[in-house]
């Protein structure tokens, strides 16, 4: 089973239109993170979360992080062709301290 | 700034062959190194991290070892190979919440 797991596994939507990819796990994690990983390509990270109820933005990128920090939401508003791509979240465990585990990923796919 | 390298960028190996994939990490000292695997179009898998010179740490039984002779260098191997090794090898670098990674290690075995 995964530790994190991430909803949903495919997306593929029309430019403009706005879209949320969740990340949920029963365990509570230091920090959490959001990365982008191109095909062919390693991830490349977007944000790190590390305080419960947390909201960062990027741009039309939202990340929240939960209260009880098991989960978290990357929103994406007027998604646009080059917000194509797989979106990873990791977490970095309370109790596994430098040991970071990935969700299974979303592959993000925005028509123009 | 920081950069990591893996080499090589892709890799056909035939089973029952040795492995090594190699990271270097440039720009930090006593980083903290990963060995992922990822399937196509998947999340990662943990397969080896360092925190230190010599200090391998392995999350899943499975046909790889991994070694650290020095402080920026991550050493990905294996004696034979597998079919089941194909996939994609991420190296990645962290000092603190956030991880940096590599370029990746296309590997197929026949």
């Amino acid at each position: 089973t995964q530790l994190l797991e991430q909803s949903p596994q495919f997306l593929s939507i029309q430019e403009g239109e706005n879209l949320t990819v969740y990340c949920n796990s029963s365990s509570v994690f230091s920090s959490l993170q959001w990365y982008r990983q191109e095909p062919g390509e390693g991830p490349v990270l977007l944000v790190t979360v590390v305080t419960g109820g947390e909201v960062k933005k990027l741009k039309r990128l939202t990340f929240q992080f939960g209260d009880a920090r098991k989960d978290s939401s990357l929103h994406i508003t007027a998604a646009q062709p080059g917000d194509t791509g797989l979106y990873l979240c990791a977490g970095e465990q309370v109790s596994n301290f430098n040991k970071f585990y990935f969700g299974s990923g979303t592959k993000l796919n925005v028509k123009p | 700034s920081q950069t990591i390298h893996q080499w090589p960028a892709t890799l056909v190996q035939p089973v029952g062959s040795p492995l090594s994939l190699e990271c270097t990490v440039e720009g930090t000292s006593n980083p903290n190194l990963y060995w992922y695997r990822q399937a196509a179009g998947r999340g990662l898998q943990l397969l080896f991290y360092s925190v230190g010179i010599g200090q391998i740490s392995s999350e899943v039984p499975q046909n790889l070892s991994a070694s650290r002779p020095q402080d920026r260098q991550f050493i990905l191997s294996s004696k034979k190979l597998l079919l089941s090794d194909s996939g994609f090898y991420l190296c990645a670098w962290s000092q603190g919440v956030e991880q940096f990674f590599g370029p990746g290690t296309r590997l197929t075995v026949l």
